[in-house]
């Protein structure tokens, strides 16, 4: 089946340590995107890759990394910077730099971070 | 910086129309309007895009103003599965472009 899958749904880290949260898709997407979502929240963007080897921030990156070395692949590091890291982490991908008519995003089921 | 403006929450009574307004007045002229919506916990899912015609699916009918500085979802025949954050967002049709969402629009069937 095509799709976008996160990994793992829940996740425990103590405070300090990085955590890398995964995210892979088999839809031949170009661009992909992270998001973060508090309680009660819209969605707000972290970082987006728009071609493999290529990211860019979103209005929320600090704190975030993330890298693009395969077209299926976008991990996202969330580093001990980031000063209030529990949150609801959803990935997306989209079909990617051409014009077309459909450019419906494909979102993950997200993974759930919490920091104790 | 939402490019639309959507009301932060809505009731709507089973079995009845759901219609969502969004304001979206300074899109540009390659942009379409997309509808997704959030059941609680879950990844968004895509409902419906339009450019400037109506559009229709299985899921739900999307008006678009003539001027199209402003749309309307609609759920036909509404039910409890319904309820979930719907989120209205304007995109090129560039499928890489960067894709921001507001804060959506939180619709509750009432049984």
């Amino acid at each position: 089946d095509g799709g976008i899958t996160q990994s793992p749904k829940y996740l425990f880290r103590k405070e300090g340590q990085n955590v890398t949260l995964s995210c892979e898709q088999n839809l031949n997407h170009d661009a992909m995107y992270w998001y973060r979502q508090d309680p009660g929240q819209g969605l707000r963007l972290i970082y987006y890759s728009q071609i493999v080897n290529d990211f860019q921030k979103g209005d929320i990156a600090e704190g975030y990394s993330v890298s693009r070395e395969k077209k299926e692949s976008f991990p996202l590091t969330v580093t001990s910077a980031q000063k209030n890291p529990t949150a609801f982490y959803l990935c997306a991908s989209s079909i990617g730099s051409r014009r077309t008519m459909n450019t419906e995003a494909f979102f993950g089921q997200g993974t759930r971070l919490t920091v104790v | 910086d939402a490019k639309t403006t959507q009301p932060p929450s809505m009731d709507c009574a089973e079995g009845r129309a759901a219609n969502l307004p969004c304001n979206h007045s300074t899109i540009s002229g390659n942009e379409y309007v997309y509808w997704y919506r959030q059941i609680h916990s879950q990844g968004p899912q895509y409902i419906i895009h339009g450019l400037k015609n109506n559009e229709t699916n299985e899921m739900a009918s999307l008006i678009i103003t003539e001027d199209r500085k402003s749309s309307t979802l609609i759920l036909p025949h509404a039910t409890l599965r319904d309820t979930a954050v719907y989120y209205c967002i304007v995109r090129s049709n560039f499928g890489n472009e960067k894709l921001t969402f507001g804060t959506g629009t939180r619709l509750t069937i009432i049984p």
